[in-house]
């Protein structure tokens, strides 16, 4: 069975900190997805990566970095010099060789809170 | 380009009742799946629908149905409702072959009292 962990549930940092949100996964399958997404308090689910098993590359994307780690089932989210704008919960997610067509398992998520 | 659209935004029930929650995916997309988020909790799994059929299915009781229309629309049903079943209820679409991601609706916000 697939299974995610996020075992940080709420983080408070001050604007301009970088912050790292934590998730471990588990799963049987050698294909597989791992996604972050981003939820604000009007409750869509905003899609923020997709990363698939056989792809370790770090990724950056603005103040958004990504380390996917197959050796200890890691896929951790740091936020750069974080912004009031980023204060939302964060889901990260698993899902089949389907990718986004399969289900995705999801964690019990992170709220982040960024004070000014 | 409408994203995903659900209605309603937020409904109340009475314990026992059945409730009707629509989707319409987005653009282009031909595959609908549900997800229940319990408040501090993340989305479950619910089913998803393809061709008009149920292809996937979660850990969820038969009270749990839904439907696809020919317009790739969805509708969830809840029958026999528990007070358990006051949740949020997320709607995303993708689309077959390979979409690199879901979209996700704004949600229907069900309250069973």
């Amino acid at each position: 069975a697939q299974k995610v962990t996020q075992a940080q549930t709420e983080i408070s940092v001050v604007e301009k900190e970088d912050v790292t949100l934590d998730c471990v996964y588990e799963t049987r399958d050698t294909t597989y997805y791992l996604f972050w997404y981003k939820q604000p308090p009007s409750g869509e689910l905003v899609f923020l990566i997709r990363r698939n098993s056989f792809d370790e590359q770090n990724e950056i994307s603005g103040r958004y970095s990504w380390n996917f780690q197959k050796s200890t089932s890691s896929f951790n989210f740091t936020i750069t010099a974080s912004q009031v704008v980023d204060s939302a919960v964060y889901f990260c997610a698993l899902s089949e060789a389907g990718g986004a067509n399969s289900k995705l398992t999801f964690g019990k998520g992170i709220t982040l809170s960024v004070r000014p | 380009d409408a994203g995903v659209t659900q209605s309603p935004t937020h409904l109340i029930k009475t314990r026992g009742q059945q409730v009707t929650l629509r989707c319409s995916p987005k653009s282009g997309h031909d595959t609908v799946s549900w997800y229940q988020q319990a408040l501090g909790q993340g989305p479950q799994f619910i089913f998803q629908y393809y061709e008009e059929e149920e292809r996937q299915r979660g850990n969820f009781p038969d009270r749990f149905s839904g439907h696809q229309f020919p317009n790739y629309s969805s509708e969830l049903n809840v029958n026999a409702l528990l007070l358990g079943d006051s949740a949020l209820y997320l709607c995303a679409s993708s689309s077959r072959p390979g979409s690199t991601e879901a979209f996700f609706g704004q949600g229907t916000r069900l309250t069973v009292v």
